[in-house]
């Protein structure tokens, strides 16, 4: 039972390289979400998904974009990666109603 | 938009000692709560939740009261355990539209010492 699965779990970046952080669901879950963490620091809400086609943008979008083709993958895109974006994503799933949101275990990302 | 606030951390308890962890949030309509744990180098897991007032949440000896009144979903157990130690959010989820963001706090660091 797979769950959420993000990939990779570790990246080192240069400043202005691009980045695909891959995230797949195999719950069928409608909702998709990504989150930044940083160091000791609350969860942001970057971008959401509420089906496929459809994505909103969170709190902190600025740098990122996403895509959501299909039900089960809602992959992030980082374009000219900054130290600003050093950070641990994180990607979650949930359905719809008052169902709660699963995590994956997240992937830290550097830039250096 | 949806908030959560959330008790300031970091908190040190001593081994079957009581915690609370405090939350209250901000928010239209009728959100969902919940309560979600962070160990050490891994991502989040729920520990309990609430979706509609007076509702109780509990697990792990960990229980939580929606209290729509005081919009408050306070965080509580009764004797803590050092594996207990981790980072504590509480988050709710909108109840219509594009208020159907997951929103969470800041997050609470726990540490119990033996």
């Amino acid at each position: 039972n797979a769950g959420v699965t993000q990939t990779p779990k570790f990246r080192i970046l240069k400043i202005g390289q691009s980045m695909t952080l891959q995230c797949a669901q195999d719950m069928n879950h409608n909702y998709m979400y990504w989150y930044r963490q940083d160091p000791g620091m609350g969860l942001k809400l970057i971008y959401y998904s509420v089906g496929a086609g459809i994505t909103d943008k969170g709190e902190v979008p600025n740098g990122y974009n996403v895509s959501r083709s299909t039900t089960e993958d809602f992959p992030l895109r980082l374009e000219l990666a900054a130290p600003s974006q050093t950070s641990v994503y994180f990607c979650a799933s949930g359905g719809t109603g008052n169902t709660e949101a699963f995590f994956g275990q997240g992937t830290r990302l550097t830039v250096v | 938009g949806d908030s959560v606030t959330q008790m300031e951390g970091p908190v040190t308890l001593s081994e079957e000692a009581f915690l609370t962890i405090n939350c209250t949030y901000t928010a239209t309509g009728y959100p969902s709560l919940f309560w979600y744990v962070q160990y050490p180098g891994e991502g989040l897991q729920l520990l309990l939740k609430a979706t509609k007032a007076d509702d109780k949440g509990s697990n792990k000896g960990f229980e939580a009261t929606y209290r729509k009144e005081t919009t408050s979903f306070h965080l509580e157990k009764g004797s803590v355990q050092v594996s207990d130690s981790a980072v504590y959010f509480c988050a709710l989820k909108g109840s219509s539209g594009s208020a159907r963001q997951l929103t969470f706090g800041s997050g609470t660091q726990l540490t119990v010492l033996p």
